[in-house]
C-alpha cells in the first residue's frame, strides 16, 4: 500500500488566490512527522512546513499552513495568496519514528501552476 | 542559504566511465546522509542511507557495486556511479538531517542539496 498519496497530479490557481494540495498517508506508527517540500524547475528540494503526529495545532509558516486531520490521515497543504513564484512541484513526505527509518517517504507530487 | 551542498550540478559522461557526486553539509555535522534518485516527473526514490564511518545501507533493488557510497567524514558523503550506462541517466539528490531540531526524531528536518543531473551517452 502507498504510504503517501497525492491524488492531484496537477493544479492550477489564479495569482493571489488560495490553493489546497491534498496528501493522505498510511501508517500504524503512533509517532510520525509529516513534511511538505517544494521543488522548482531547478530541482532543489525546499522544506516548507512540518507537522508532528502529536501536535495539537495545525502548523503554519508564513503563507503556508497545514490542514492536519489525524483521524482521516490527511495533511493537506494550503498556500494562501498564491504568487507566480509558487509554480513548482510539491511533495508530501513522512517519517515514521518507531520503524527506525530515518529517511523520508515521498508522495508522487503535485505540479502547481500559478496563473497571472 | 543552502545548508547542504552538492557537486557537480550537471554532468555528461560516456558509457562505461565512472562519475563521482559529492554531498557536503555546510555548517553542521551529519552522521547520516541520504541519496535519492528521481526520474523525470516522478517522485524521489531512496537509494541508500550513508552512515559516517560504516557501510551504507542500500534499499532493495539498488546495486551496491554499481552505486558506491563513501561517508568518510562528518560533513561529506560521495556517491560514485561505476561503469555508467545510459539507463543510469537520472537526477540524483542527497540530503542530510540537521541535528538539534527537536527532541522528537520525527521532527528532524532533512535538507537537500541542489541535485546532480547525470546524462550518460
Amino acid at each position: 500500500a502507498q504510504k503517501i498519496t497525492q491524488t492531484q497530479p496537477g493544479m492550477f490557481v489564479q495569482e493571489k488566490e488560495a490553493v489546497t494540495l491534498d496528501c493522505t498517508y498510511d501508517t500504524s506508527d503512533p509517532s510520525y512527522g509529516l513534511f511538505w517540500y517544494k521543488q522548482p524547475s531547478s530541482g532543489e528540494m525546499i522544506f516548507l512546513i512540518y507537522q508532528g503526529s502529536y501536535d495539537q495545532q495545525n502548523a503554519t509558516e508564513g503563507r503556508y499552513s497545514l490542514n492536519f486531520q489525524k483521524a482521516r490521515k490527511s495533511a493537506n497543504l494550503v498556500i494562501s495568496a498564491s504568487q507566480l513564484g509558487d509554480s513548482a512541484m510539491y511533495f508530501c513526505a513522512m517519517r515514521e519514528v518507531d520503524t527506525g527509518r530515518r529517511a523520508l517517504t515521498f508522495g508522487s507530487g503535485t505540479r502547481l501552476q500559478v496563473q497571472p | 542559504g543552502a545548508v547542504v551542498s552538492q557537486h557537480p550540478s550537471w554532468v555528461i559522461c560516456k558509457s562505461g566511465t565512472s562519475v563521482k557526486i559529492e554531498c557536503r553539509s555546510l555548517d553542521f555535522q551529519a552522521t547520516t546522509m541520504f541519496w535519492y534518485r528521481q526520474f523525470p516527473k516522478k517522485s524521489l526514490m531512496l537509494m541508500a542511507t550513508s552512515n559516517e564511518g560504516s557501510k551504507a545501507t542500500y534499499e532493495q533493488g539498488v546495486e551496491k557495486d554499481k552505486f558506491l557510497i563513501n561517508h568518510a567524514s562528518l560533513t561529506l558523503s560521495t556517491l560514485t556511479v561505476t561503469s555508467a550506462h545510459p539507463e543510469d541517466s537520472s537526477f540524483y539528490i542527497c540530503s542530510a538531517t540537521r541535528p538539534g531540531q527537536g527532541a522528537l526524531q520525527a521532527k528532524n528536518i532533512q535538507y537537500f542539496g541542489a541535485g546532480t543531473r547525470l546524462s550518460v551517452l
